[in-house]
Order: C-alpha cells, then structure tokens, then sequence
C-alpha cells in the first residue's frame, strides 16, 4: 500500500520552462511534506517542505503547493535549468523522524 | 566537511553470511538513520536513532540490528543475509526530529546478496 505515490516516473522538460512534478498522497497523518534530490551514485539533498497546514512554500526557483482537500503536492521549478536534472522525491513525514518516500520522478532537463 | 560517511561501498555477500554496515557523522547531530532503496523503489526506513542510546524500528526492520555506539556512530547489522536483502543502503542524519532539521544522506552502499 503506497502511501505516497510519484505517478511520473519521468519528465522531460526544455531549460528555461517550468517543470512541474507532482505526487499523491494517502495517509492523512502527514505533518510534513518534502521534496529531496537524487544524483546518480549519491545520497539524497534535501530540497523544500511544506507544513500540512500550509498551501505553499517558496524557497527561490523552487515552489511547492499543496492541496489538502485533493491529497495532491506539486513541486515546480521556473525556471529549468540542466543542472536540475535529476531523480526527485516526494515524502511525507509522521512523527519527527519517520519519512514514507514515493517512488521518485526521473527529470531530464533539455538544454 | 566529510558530513555522513558509509562504509562499505560496495559489498558482495553470500546467503547466510553476516555483515555491518558502518555509518559515522561529524555535525554532532543527535539523530541517525538507515534506509534502503530497492530499484524503482523508494527509500524505505530500517531503523533509526533518536538520540544517543536509543533506536526505533521504522517501516522495513525484519532480518536488521542496528547500534548507535556513540553520537558519531549507527551500525547496520545483518545477521544471516538473504537475497531480498540486495539494496543500496543509505545512512543519514539530522541535528533532531522534525522537517526544521534537514536530514543529510551518506552517498550509499551498494549490497548484493548471492
């Protein structure tokens, strides 16, 4: 049973334009959301959060929204750049110290 | 600044035989984690540690022991490996709970179990 779920497994996306990865959750506990980075061969980097309790969060090219009511966050990065490209997860946090991960979205970005 | 350090990086295994994962921090952060990431997958909780002296089972713990031997340092064991026990494991750490302490990831160690 996923609790978080990364429908996309890939994005393709040209620099410049906006990407927008999205993710699906299922377990109302959630205090938290975050997004983390994956290169090839390296750990994770953490990115951003959203409090459960929030709509959205701002931190430079990166925004992340959330509809509670919908069970959905998106991630969007304005704009791309090839840098970027890279696997991104989407995890929810319960408790302080127990994150559930999605499966990750592979995000190319094309220069 | 080296951050989480794992070692080993690549380790290959025989069903049956037992082996630790050794994980050591220095940003003197109090809370110390095991994932595994299985292909397609993602990272999945093992165990963790709170704070020194204590640790927790997260979501996938059967076939794991774990030690926090002191603040720096948090062990993954396996006591008799199996092959669904093939992953790359991830060691992390943050300064404590919650999403206001940034958990930073080692690189990870690459297990195959034959």
């Amino acid at each position: 049973d996923q609790q978080v779920k990364q429908n996309s497994p890939s994005l393709s996306v040209q620099e410049g334009r906006i990407s927008i990865l999205n993710c699906d959750y299922t377990n109302s506990m959630f205090d938290y959301f975050l997004w983390y980075k994956k290169y090839p061969a390296e750990g994770p980097t953490f990115l951003i959060s959203i409090s459960s309790i929030k709509d959205k969060n701002e931190d430079g090219r990166f925004t992340v929204f959330l509809n509670k009511s919908a069970k959905h966050l998106s991630l969007h990065i304005v704009p791309s750049q090839p840098g970027d490209s890279a696997v991104y997860f989407c995890a929810g946090l319960t408790g302080s110290y127990q994150l559930t991960f999605g499966k990750g979205t592979k995000l190319s970005v094309i220069p | 600044n080296a951050g989480v350090t794992q070692t080993p990086k690549f380790q290959v295994l025989k069903t049956g035989q037992s082996m630790t994962l050794q994980c050591a921090q220095d940003m003197n952060h109090n809370s110390m984690y095991w994932y595994r990431q299985d292909p397609g997958m993602g990272l999945r909780l093992i165990y963790y540690s709170a704070s020194e002296g204590t640790t927790d089972k997260g979501e996938v713990p059967n076939g794991y022991n774990v030690s926090r031997l002191n603040k720096r340092e948090f062990s993954l064991r396996l006591e008799s490996a199996a092959p669904s026990q093939t992953s790359v494991y991830f060691c992390a750490s943050s300064e404590r709970g919650a999403p206001g302490n940034t958990i930073y990831f080692g690189e990870g160690s690459w297990l195959t179990v034959v």
